[in-house]
């Protein structure tokens, strides 16, 4: 089944804990992101990634970090948590970062979501 | 900087009936694309409808159509015969052009809830 994976799908932690939120797609996706969910403010985009060793902050990359080692992961990564940080994290991928033949190919797949929670 | 803004935080309909939600944006590109996701409370994200800004065309899926309007930079979502299966967050989102930032710049959404 072609799918988005985020893991953990919930968690707890503590201000100043490294945490990775690991995130899979099975599609051969070229362009991956991630955005955090918050009440009132929508989804807002983090970091995205147009291919393997290519990223690029979105709107609030502060505390944040990513890496694209590989075409199918794009791991998040949050050095130093605190309580800000406590939000909805989707992942979420599309085919293609260019979307020369306007097939489509830039519609984002989504992850299942995480629930991280910074105390 | 793109924004998008959707003003109704919240809508409510009664089944069977129809519902627009509003979506404006702004922008100084000429070509780029909008979307509708929707989001049920199970939180995940779905695509509910795509346009292309090249297009005149208004893009429709089965129920779902849009009132793209370039030059007011608006993009309402309506949606037909309503179901409760609809009951969700909707939020609109704009992408940038090939050669752009390569962001997706989502509204604060819209809570619709279908009442029986």
């Amino acid at each position: 089944e072609a799918q988005v994976t985020q893991n953990p799908r919930y968690l707890i932690t503590v201000t100043g804990k490294k945490l990775t939120v690991t995130c899979s797609q099975n599609m051969n996706h070229e362009y991956m992101s991630w955005y955090r969910q918050d009440p009132g403010l929508g989804l807002r985009q983090i970091y995205y990634s147009m291919n393997v060793e290519v990223t690029d902050k979105g709107d609030v990359p502060e505390g944040y970090k990513v890496s694209r080692k590989e075409k199918r992961n794009f791991p998040l990564i949050l050095e130093s948590p605190s309580p800000n940080q406590t939000s909805l994290y989707f992942c979420a991928s599309s085919l293609r970062a260019h979307e020369g033949g306007r097939s489509g190919a830039n519609v984002l797949t989504f992850g299942a979501g995480s629930r991280l929670t910074v105390l | 900087a793109q924004t998008v803004t959707q003003s109704q935080p919240e809508m409510s309909v009664q089944e069977a009936e129809t519902v627009t939600l509003s979506c404006t944006y702004d922008t100084s590109e000429s070509d780029y694309y909008l979307f509708w996701y929707k989001q049920p409370p199970s939180r995940q994200m779905i695509l509910v409808i795509r346009q292309e800004a090249y297009k005149q065309q208004n893009a429709t899926e089965n129920r779902f159509s849009v009132n793209f309007q370039k030059a007011a930079k608006s993009f309402s979502l309506k949606i037909s015969d309503s179901q409760l299966g609809d009951a969700a967050m909707y939020f609109c989102a704009y992408r940038s052009p090939p050669g752009g930032t390569y962001k997706y710049i989502f509204g604060t959404g819209t809570r619709l809830k279908v009442l029986a």
